[in-house]
């Protein structure tokens, strides 16, 4: 079945720098990766997605770039804030179950003033 | 707005108990997803129903089995609690077309003594 594998576990930056997580899948069959933003005690709210049909995809601050060849897509985050930090899980659809997700193990996000 | 919620915040259960967590939506959405999250093992799926009396298992089906005797509600059932089962729990709904996003509960916090 899918496997997806996300690094870095912790990240911490300053304010105002950039953030990049990066998550790969096993199974080339995937064809949808979501982001999800976790805020302590609160539940996952997705925060940008990519299909396999789009190399890239940009939200204000974020983008999220897919390399299907490499099966690999990572999220960016520009011009970071206090607020951005949280934990953030990489997801990647299963290959025959449609919209079931299979996620990474979650990045949690430290940015300090 | 999409509302999913489930019955209990938090739960506490002695070992061997038989335990219902129940999840309600309030979209019609076709897909409903059962997920256990633990610190540093992310978001795993449990089981999860594409429809009505459908069910299928997810990467981690061992010790769960699920219900879903109506559209709306998607229950997941711990026949008999151990203690390494005690994690937070989340239930999520998806309208099955494509580009469309899954939803999350609030999550119910488990703890089996």
């Amino acid at each position: 079945g899918e496997n997806v594998e996300q690094h870095p576990s912790t990240l911490s930056v300053q304010e105002g720098d950039s953030a990049v997580i990066k998550c790969t899948y096993s199974d080339s069959a995937s064809n949808y990766f979501p982001w999800y933003k976790q805020e302590l005690g609160k539940r996952p709210q997705l925060i940008i997605d990519i299909r396999s049909n789009v190399g890239e995809k940009k939200d204000q601050r974020i983008a999220v770039t897919l390399n299907k060849t490499a099966k690999h897509f990572s999220l960016h985050i520009t011009e970071t804030q206090p607020e951005d930090s949280a934990v953030y899980f990489c997801a990647a659809s299963m290959r025959q179950a449609g919209t079931a997700l299979i996620f990474g193990k979650g990045t949690t996000l430290s940015v300090s003033s | 707005d999409v509302k999913v919620t489930q019955s209990s915040r938090y739960l506490v259960k002695r070992t061997g108990e038989k335990v219902f967590l129940e999840c309600v939506q309030d979209m019609d959405h076709e897909n409903m997803f059962w997920y256990r999250q633990d610190p540093g093992l992310g978001l795993r799926l449990i089981y999860f129903s594409y429809d009505v009396k459908m069910k299928e298992k997810g990467d981690i089906p061992e010790g769960y089995s699920v219900s879903r005797e109506k559209k709306e509600r998607f229950s997941l059932i711990l026949e008999s609690a151990s203690t390494n089962q005690t994690s937070m729990y989340l239930c999520a709904s998806h309208s099955g077309r494509a580009g469309h996003e899954q939803f999350f509960g609030p999550g119910t916090r488990l703890t089996v003594l």
